[in-house]
């Protein structure tokens, strides 16, 4: 089944802590995308990637990082998270023509206290 | 930079009748634009994309248009059910492959 997956579904850690949001899909697609999404903001775009090793900021990446040396794998980084941080993240994904709709996951749920 | 406008943040219709939302964006208009459905605690799903030189796409019981004059898109649902109660996200393209989203409207279908 195609899909796109994201570990953990549910986090809740303490503000400094490092952690790693992991999303792997199994399309062979080569665009791959992370979003937050909070009340009254929508979804924003913080980092996306075009092809392995090939990464670019959205709308806001401050505080995060991402990598991308497998295909399959996008993991997103906070490496000093924050109490601004908490939000619930969703990983997406599509091959990266033009108009192809995106694939997402179903979503981390991240609470920083 | 590309604005977009999903005027309700709430609908509630019955059972059997028409749902209508609404998407508007401020600036270029772009070469497609696409919807998607959110259920509580899922990821979008992609329902339909409608390019520039399409007035209008239908999918089963849903129904797509979009005007580059009035920069709109408008999106039906026609004998509504209440498994269409989700939230409508409404996307166009940004920067090469990245797409900006709306905040979304929440449809509610009362039996």
């Amino acid at each position: 089944e195609a899909q796109v997956t994201q570990n953990p579904r549910y986090l809740i850690t303490v503000t400094g802590k490092k952690l790693t949001v992991t999303c792997s899909q199994n399309m062979n697609h080569e665009y791959m995308s992370w979003y937050r999404q909070d009340p009254g903001l929508g979804l924003r775009q913080i980092y996306y990637s075009m092809n392995v090793e090939v990464t670019d900021k959205g709308d806001v990446p401050e505080g995060y990082k991402v990598s991308r040396k497998e295909k399959r794998n996008f993991p997103l980084i906070l490496e000093s998270p924050s109490p601004n941080q908490t939000s619930l993240y969703f990983c997406a994904s599509s091959t990266g023509a033009d108009n192809q709709p995106q694939h997402f996951g179903d979503g981390t749920r991240l609470s920083i206290l | 930079s590309q604005k977009i406008e999903q005027n309700s943040e709430a609908l509630n219709i019955q059972e059997g009748k028409t749902a209508t939302l609404t998407c508007n964006y401020t600036n270029y208009s772009p070469a497609y634009l696409q919807w998607y459905r959110q259920d509580p605690g899922r990821g979008p799903v992609f329902l339909l994309l409608i390019r520039e030189n399409e007035k209008e796409k239908r999918k089963e019981r849903l129904k797509v248009t979009f005007d580059t004059t009035l920069k709109q898109s408008l999106f039906h649902i026609t004998a509504s059910q209440p498994a269409d109660s989700a939230t409508y996200l409404c996307a166009l393209p940004q920067a090469g492959t990245a797409l900006i989203f709306g905040k979304g409207t929440t449809l509610s279908v009362s039996s």
